[in-house]
């Protein structure tokens, strides 16, 4: 079946530097990726996205690459911030001829900052 | 724009009731989906619609139901409830079925 993994279960870095949350996807006709930041209590929100035909995105702070030949992910956080501590989902799917938008997400990644 | 909004945002069950849950999109947007958030399974795939049809289910039990209304708006059902159906219930919006979902804070839904 379909599965997206992300590599380790939990992320600490300190405040200021830069953060790398991996990601290996198993589906090799996946046409899009996504990024999502879940803190307690709220549902997971947009980060950042990036379609196969890219092979990297920036946004703010932000930076999202894909690998297609070894089916890997990354996003990178500049200058971590507290704000940042949360759980980190990657996400993907295969809008192929069906059309359809089902997302299958990792298991996340926890990102702990160190003040 | 609002976002996504979800009501309720707690309830509590118990095994055998039942219980529909809502969900507006975000405005104009006329897909939405939505997942079952638990810490043991993570975030899982239910179902999706656009424009009141249903284009895609997931892996869950028929006792997982849903359907969308002409305004976009949606509501899951689940009958007979069991205790494993304790979970965070989320749903997504998008403008269309390729584009980016959209989260809302979920529905947190306790089975005793």
């Amino acid at each position: 079946g379909e599965s997206v993994g992300l590599h380790l279960p939990t992320l600490s870095v300190q405040e200021g530097d830069n953060s790398i949350i991996n990601c290996a996807y198993s589906n090799s006709a996946s046409d899009y990726f996504i990024w999502y930041k879940q803190e307690s209590g709220k549902g997971p929100q947009f980060i950042i996205d990036i379609r196969s035909n890219m092979d990297k995105r920036q946004g703010q702070r932000v930076t999202v690459l894909l690998n297609k030949t070894v089916k890997h992910l990354s996003l990178q956080i500049a200058a971590t911030q507290p704000g940042d501590s949360a759980v980190y989902f990657c996400a993907d799917t295969f809008h192929g001829s069906s059309n359809t938008g089902k997302l299958i997400f990792g298991q996340g990644t926890t990102l702990q900052v160190k003040p | 724009k609002a976002g996504v909004t979800q009501t309720p945002r707690y309830l509590i069950k118990t095994r055998g009731q039942q219980v529909t849950l809502s969900c507006s999109p975000i405005s104009g947007h006329r897909s939405v989906s939505w997942y079952q958030q638990t810490p043991g399974q993570g975030l899982q795939f239910l179902f999706e619609y656009f424009s009141e049809t249903q284009r895609n289910k997931g892996n869950f039990p028929g006792r997982f139901s849903g359907r969308q209304f002409s305004n976009s708006r949606s509501e899951m059902n689940v009958s007979t409830l069991e205790l494993g159906d304790s979970a965070l219930y989320l749903c997504a919006s998008s403008s269309s079925l390729t584009e980016t979902q959209y989260f809302g804070p979920g529905t947190r839904l306790l089975v005793l």
